[in-house]
């Protein structure tokens, strides 16, 4: 199985400010054949399912902000939040979907306003 | 968007059996590939089930195959998940899941399942 590693496991970041989440795969997600990475972010909200936020890696999904953007290639990724609001508060995870439909998530980032 | 609604959540005992249920919205539910993803109270994600939009394919975690049983009845919108022989660690919120593009893009709400004596 390929394992998602996130850091931090919490943060707290003051409105307005820039929120950076990470996330390292054990195995490379950049399929060469199309040159895509299939890694995606959600955010979870308390009581809340998994939205979708962002897939291949930087694609933004349709009603997302542009405040969330993603990026990185091959085992290194990056969440950012810019300008962050208080209703980004949430639990935010990485997901590989290379080994789909066996897909895996890192362990989750907690997002907290300072 | 397709709406998912989970059922069947409840509590159990160890060894039990429960099927979950999983209705959507749309008829072209046949399209999709379908998913249960699951969640220990306080822990992360974990991917269950899968199975193709025709249902002729499924896969499984490690951690459930030979005691869960994906299956969908494209005639009623539904999937289901059989689950035999519990174990308190199945005890999470379970969630269906659309795929689309290889990847969950719509959630229900879940379902808790609780097994415990």
């Amino acid at each position: 199985d390929i394992v998602m590693t996130q850091s931090p496991d919490s943060l707290a970041v003051s409105l307005g400010e820039r929120a950076t989440i990470n996330c390292k795969s054990t195995l490379s997600v950049l399929y060469s054949s199309n040159n895509k990475n299939y890694l995606a972010w959600y955010r979870q909200k308390p009581g809340q399912p998994p939205k979708l936020l962002i897939s291949w890696a930087s694609i933004r999904e349709s009603g997302v902000p542009d405040r969330f953007s993603g990026s990185g290639s091959g085992t290194d990724f990056t969440l950012t939040i810019n300008n962050l609001q208080a209703e980004d508060v949430a639990v935010y995870y990485c997901q590989q979907y290379y080994t789909t439909p066996r897909i895996t998530f890192g362990q989750g980032t907690r997002l907290e306003i300072k | 968007e397709v709406q998912l609604v989970e059922s069947g959540g409840v509590l159990v005992q160890p060894g039990g059996s429960l099927r979950l249920s999983c209705a959507a919205s749309e008829s072209i539910f046949s399209s999709y590939s379908m998913s249960w993803v699951r969640q220990a109270p306080g822990k992360g994600l974990e991917w269950v089930s899968s199975i193709t939009g025709s249902g002729v394919s499924t896969y499984y975690a490690d951690s459930v195959k030979g005691r869960f049983i994906i299956s969908r009845d494209n005639s009623r919108n539904t999937l289901f998940l059989q689950m035999n022989n519990l174990r308190a660690e199945d005890t999470a919120v379970y969630y269906c899941a659309k795929f689309s593009s290889f990847l969950p893009d719509v959630w229900g709400k879940g379902t808790t399942v609780t097994v415990s004596s």
